[in-house]
C-alpha cells in the first residue's frame, strides 16, 4: 500500500531559528508533494505544491525564502521552515501522490512545531 | 488560495443518529472533491472522492455532488462514537494539481 512518513513527529523550537521536515514516500511514486499547515485555530493552507521537474508553486503568502522545498526524487522531500516565530506554529502536513489530478493525497503524519 | 467552505464548524449527533456535512467550492473550475477524515492528534485519511453529478454510498457514508452549485454533502448514518472526528472537505480542478482543503466540520457522536 502507498505509505507516507513523515519525520519529526514534533518539534521545539527557539523564536529566529530554523527547522527542516522531511517526507518518505513508500509504495508509489510521489511524483506530486504539496506542503500544508494546519494553525491551532484549525485553518488548513496549502504552502506550495512540489512537482519533480517542474518548478515548486508557493500561494500567496508563503515565499521559497521563508519555506524553502527541496524535491529531489520520486521517494523524498523536504520542507524547512526559515526564521521561526508564534505565528509559524501548528502542524505541518506533506501530502503526496502520483500527479495525475484525480489521484488520492497520502498524507504523512505531520510535523508539530512548537515556537517558544 | 481557492476557498473551501465547510458547514457547520461542529456538529454533535447522538450514538446511532445522522450526521451530514456541508462542503462548497468558490472555484466555478473544480472538477474533484474528497472527503477526509482526521482523528485527534492523526493525519488525514481519504474517506471518499467524487468527481460526478450525483451520489455515491459506501456502507454507512454516502457523498452527494452538485456542479452547478459546487457543493458536496456527506452523510454518516448510525453514527457510532468512533466517527468522532475533523472531517475535512477537498477541492481540485483537473487543469492543476493543487488540492485545496476546507477547516473541517468537528463531529462529535455522543454514546
Amino acid at each position: 500500500g502507498a505509505l507516507v512518513y513523515q519525520y519529526p513527529r514534533r518539534t521545539i523550537c527557539k523564536s529566529g531559528t530554523s527547522m527542516r521536515m522531511e517526507c518518505q514516500a513508500v509504495g508509489f511514486q510521489a511524483t506530486s508533494v504539496a506542503w500544508y499547515r494546519q494553525s491551532p485555530q484549525k485553518t488548513f493552507e496549502l504552502i506550495a505544491l512540489s512537482t519533480v521537474n517542474s518548478a515548486i508553486k508557493y500561494e500567496q503568502n508563503f515565499t521559497q525564502e521563508k519555506f524553502p522545498i527541496s524535491h529531489p526524487n520520486l521517494s523524498f522531500s523536504s520542507m524547512t521552515v526559515l526564521n521561526a516565530y508564534l505565528e509559524d506554529r501548528g502542524l505541518y502536513l506533506c501530502g503526496a501522490r502520483t500527479g495525475t489530478s484525480a489521484e488520492t493525497l497520502y498524507f504523512g503524519s505531520g510535523t508539530r512545531l512548537t515556537v517558544l | 488560495q481557492q476557498k473551501v467552505q465547510q458547514s457547520p464548524e461542529s456538529l454533535i449527533v447522538p450514538e446511532g443518529g445522522m450526521a451530514s456535512l456541508n462542503c462548497t467550492s468558490s472555484d466555478r473550475n473544480v472538477d474533484y472533491f474528497w472527503w477526509y477524515r482526521q482523528h485527534s492528534g492523526k493525519s488525514p485519511k481519504m474517506l471518499m472522492s467524487i468527481f460526478s453529478n450525483g451520489e455515491k454510498e459506501e456502507g454507512r457514508f454516502t457523498v452527494h455532488l452538485n456542479k452547478a452549485s459546487l457543493h458536496t454533502s456527506l452523510h454518516i448514518r448510525d453514527s457510532q462514537p468512533s466517527d468522532s472526528a475533523l472531517y475535512l472537505c477537498a477541492a481540485s480542478r483537473n487543469s492543476n494539481n493543487r488540492i485545496f482543503f476546507g477547516d473541517g466540520t468537528q463531529l462529535v457522536v455522543k454514546p
